[in-house]
């Protein structure tokens, strides 16, 4: 089985600073994705970024960056230069890559303060 | 990415009646699957809609509960029988695409039952 864990329940950051959200997992597969995906609001899940496990160079996305380290299995969220719509539900998922099914962590709700 | 449509995007019902909702894609995919996200919870998949054929229910749902169809590769539906209150929750579609491994999500149905 595999899991994938949020330790921070709620966070919250001032506009135009930079936020880092955690996630560990723990998986047996030796292939495998993470993503990052948002919530806000409206309820749409919108995927912010993803990083294929085999690739040792960490995704970025605009102000969006991870800092993926395998062996740890850590996964985490670095927000740039945050702005007031990136105040959303934040969370990390993890796939296999046979199977595509997703394992979601339990979020961590990021509020951006103007 | 795919552009996802579903129906009815809320609805309020009363237990013992059944809803459908829908899902629709505006091009083909690989692979269609459904979610659940109860009140302040992470998603949990329910089923992996086969074009063709049955679904495939993970552990803890069942077909008799939530019957799926998937008569093509760019529209699926869910039916939530003999629903409860225990059934209020977002259900949300999701799609993948051929050649990829990333799974974009529709806009959600907010269910209710009373």
């Amino acid at each position: 089985a595999q899991t994938v864990t949020q330790s921070q329940p709620e966070m919250s950051v001032q506009e135009a600073e930079t936020v880092t959200l955690s996630c560990t997992y723990d998986t047996s597969e030796s292939n495998y994705y993470l993503f990052w995906y948002k919530q806000p609001p409206s309820r749409q899940m919108i995927l912010v970024i993803r990083q294929e496990a085999y690739k040792q160079q960490n995704a970025t996305e605009n102000r969006f960056s991870v800092n993926f380290q395998k062996a740890a299995k850590s996964f985490s969220l670095k927000i740039s230069d945050s702005q007031l719509g990136d105040t959303a539900m934040y969370f990390c998922a993890l796939t296999r890559g046979s199977n595509y099914k997703l394992t979601f962590g339990k979020g961590t709700l990021l509020t951006v303060n103007p | 990415s795919a552009v996802i449509s579903q129906k009815p995007s809320r609805d309020i019902c009363q237990r013992g009646t059944s809803l459908t909702i829908q899902c629709q894609v505006d091009s083909q995919v690989t692979m269609m699957f459904w979610y659940r996200q109860q009140p302040g919870q992470s998603l949990t998949l329910i089923a992996t809609a086969n074009q063709g054929s049955e679904a495939t229910y993970e552990s803890g749902f069942v077909i008799d509960k939530f019957p799926i169809s998937r008569p093509n590769l760019t529209f699926s539906t869910l039916t939530v029988s003999n629903m409860s209150p225990e059934d209020s929750s977002i259900y949300l579609c999701s799609v993948i695409q051929g050649g990829t491994d990333t799974q974009y999500f529709g806009p959600g149905t907010r269910l209710t039952v009373l």
